[in-house]
C-alpha cells in the first residue's frame, strides 16, 4: 500500500523559512516523480514544485509564485522527499500536500500538513 | 490565477447525471495534453478519480467518467449519490506555464 507522510509544518514569521518532510513508502521511491501542492484556506488546488526521478536526471521546476524561493530535493536512502521554504510570505499559507506524479497526474497523495504564516 | 476554469457549483437530485466542464486553452488541453480529475471529500486529501482523460484508477466507481475535446473537457457523475457530494478539480500541464495547472473547482450538491 502507498503511504505518504508529510510533516514539518507549524508557524511562521513572514521572511522566515520552513523544511517540510514527506516519508514514501509501498512503492520505489527512487524511480518516481514526486510533486507538492498546496491548498490555502477555503481555496482551491495549486502547484507548487516537481522533481523528476533520479533516472531523469532528478531535475525541479516551480510555479512562478515560489520560484526562487523554494527548493524540492530528494533521499533515496531515506524514502524522503523535502520542500525548503524561504523568504515566506502571508499567502503561503496553506496545507501542503505531497503527491506522486504518473502520466501527468497527480496519482497518491498524503494527508497534508499546515504552514501558516503570520506575525 | 487559475488557467483552467470550471463552473463554482453543480447541484442534482439523487440518481441524476450531472457534468463539470473545465475550460482550457491552446497551451495546455488544446495543446494535447491529458486532463485528470481529483475528488476532495469535506476535511481530506484530494484523491485521483480519472486520469489521462477517461481512465479511472482500480476502485472508482464506474458512475464516473471523463472526456476531453478541443480546449475542454468533462467529468459526468451518473447515477449522483449522497456520498459524491464533494469538491472536484481538473488538472493538466501548461506549456506556456512549464508546470501543471489545476481547475478552479466545482463543488457538488446531492440536493
Amino acid at each position: 500500500e502507498v503511504q505518504l507522510v508529510e510533516s514539518g509544518g507549524g508557524l511562521v514569521r513572514p521572511g522566515g523559512s520552513l523544511r517540510l518532510s514527506c516519508g514514501a513508502s509501498g512503492f520505489t521511491f527512487s524511480n518516481a516523480w514526486m510533486s507538492w501542492v498546496r491548498q490555502a484556506p477555503g481555496k482551491g488546488l495549486e502547484w507548487v514544485g516537481r522533481i523528476k526521478s533520479q533516472t531523469d536526471g532528478g531535475t525541479t521546476d516551480f510555479a512562478a509564485p515560489v520560484k526562487g524561493r523554494f527548493t524540492i530535493s530528494r533521499d533515496a536512502s531515506k524514502n524522503t522527499l523535502y520542500l525548503q521554504m524561504n523568504s515566506l510570505k502571508t499567502e503561503d499559507t496553506a496545507v501542503y500536500y505531497c503527491t506522486t506524479v504518473s502520466g501527468g497526474s497527480h496519482y497518491y497523495w498524503g494527508q497534508g500538513t499546515l504552514v501558516t504564516v503570520s506575525s | 490565477q487559475s488557467v483552467l476554469t470550471q463552473p463554482p457549483s453543480v447541484s442534482g437530485a439523487p440518481g441524476q447525471r450531472v457534468t463539470i466542464s473545465c475550460t482550457g486553452s491552446s497551451s495546455n488541453i488544446g495543446a494535447g495534453f491529458d486532463v485528470h480529475w481529483y475528488q476532495q471529500l469535506p476535511g481530506t486529501a484530494p484523491k485521483l478519480l480519472i486520469y489521462s482523460n477517461s481512465n479511472r484508477p482500480s476502485g472508482v466507481p464506474d458512475r464516473f467518467s471523463g472526456s476531453k475535446s478541443g480546449t475542454s473537457a468533462s467529468l459526468a457523475i451518473t447515477g449522483l449519490q449522497a456520498e459524491d457530494e464533494a469538491d472536484y478539480y481538473c488538472q493538466s500541464y501548461d506549456s506556456s506555464l512549464s508546470g501543471y495547472v489545476f481547475g478552479t473547482g466545482t463543488k457538488v450538491t446531492v440536493l
